[in-house]
C-alpha cells in the first residue's frame, strides 16, 4: 500500500518568513495529493491540493509543487502569520474516491 | 455552506460497552470515510462507503461494523470497547469524481474509561 512520509516533524519560523514542508510518498499509481491543515482538536481542513498532471499550483500565499519523477510533493508558505500555526498534513490517493493515506504531520509554529 | 455533520461530539464509555457514531456528510455528497485519530497521530482510515455499499476497508478491528443508509448517513458500531479506542473519530465526505475532496465533519472524541 502506499506509504507518505512528511519531513520535518517541527518546524519553527518567525512571523513574515516562508515555511516549506516536503513530502514523499512510494505508491506511484497515486495522483491526487491534498495537504491539510489541523488546529488542535479540530478537523482537519483542506488547504490546497494538486493532481499529478499539473506540477504546481498556488493559492494566495501557499503553493504546492509536485515531482512525479522523485515521487514528492512540496507546501509552500510565503509570508507566515502566527494563524498559520497548526499542525500540517499531506496525503495521497491513487483515486478520487478511495482512501487517503496520511504523512506524520508537522508541526508549524510562526513566532510573532 | 453546509458541512459534514458528526453526532455525538463527546461520548465516554466504559471498557466493554458499544458506541455508535453518526456522520450526515454534505448534501448531495454519496462517498463518506471514516478516520480513526489516536493523540499526536495522523488519520487512519478505517471505511468507507459509496452508494450505500463498502468501497474499501482498511486498519478496523472486527469489532467495529459500518453502513451506510439510503439518506446516504452512516454510522459507526462500536462494540467490546477498549482503553485503546479512544480517540477522535472523523467522518468525511466527498462526491467524486466532480467533487473529489474529501471533507472532514467536526469529529467524535470517545473516551473509554
Amino acid at each position: 500500500g502506499e506509504n507518505v512520509e512528511q519531513h520535518p516533524s517541527t518546524l519553527s519560523v518567525q512571523e513574515g518568513d516562508s515555511a516549506v514542508i516536503k513530502c514523499t510518498y512510494s505508491d506511484s499509481a497515486s495522483n491526487y495529493f491534498p495537504w491539510y491543515k489541523q488546529e488542535l482538536g479540530k478537523r482537519p481542513q483542506l488547504i490546497i491540493d494538486i493532481r499529478s498532471n499539473v506540477g504546481e499550483k498556488k493559492d494566495q500565499r501557499i503553493a504546492v509543487t509536485l515531482n512525479k519523477t522523485a515521487k514528492h510533493f512540496s507546501l509552500h508558505i510565503t509570508e507566515t502569520q502566527p494563524e498559520d500555526s497548526a499542525v500540517y498534513f499531506c496525503a495521497a490517493t491513487p483515486n478520487s474516491n478511495s482512501k487517503l493515506t496520511f504523512g506524520k504531520g508537522i508541526t508549524l509554529s510562526v513566532r510573532p | 455552506a453546509a458541512g459534514v455533520i458528526q453526532s455525538p461530539r463527546h461520548l465516554i464509555k466504559e471498557k466493554r460497552e458499544t458506541a455508535t457514531l453518526k456522520c450526515y456528510p454534505i448534501p448531495r455528497h454519496d462517498t463518506v470515510y471514516w478516520y480513526q485519530q489516536g493523540p499526536g497521530q495522523d488519520p487512519q482510515f478505517l471505511i468507507s462507503f459509496y452508494e450505500k455499499m463498502q468501497s474499501d476497508k482498511g486498519s478496523i478491528p472486527d469489532r467495529f461494523s459500518a453502513q451506510q443508509f439510503s439518506d446516504y448517513h452512516s454510522e459507526l458500531n462500536m462494540s467490546s470497547l477498549e482503553l485503546g479506542d479512544s480517540a477522535l473519530y472523523f467522518c468525511a465526505s466527498s462526491r467524486p469524481p466532480e467533487q473529489e475532496t474529501q471533507y472532514f465533519g467536526p469529529g467524535t472524541r470517545l473516551l473509554v474509561l
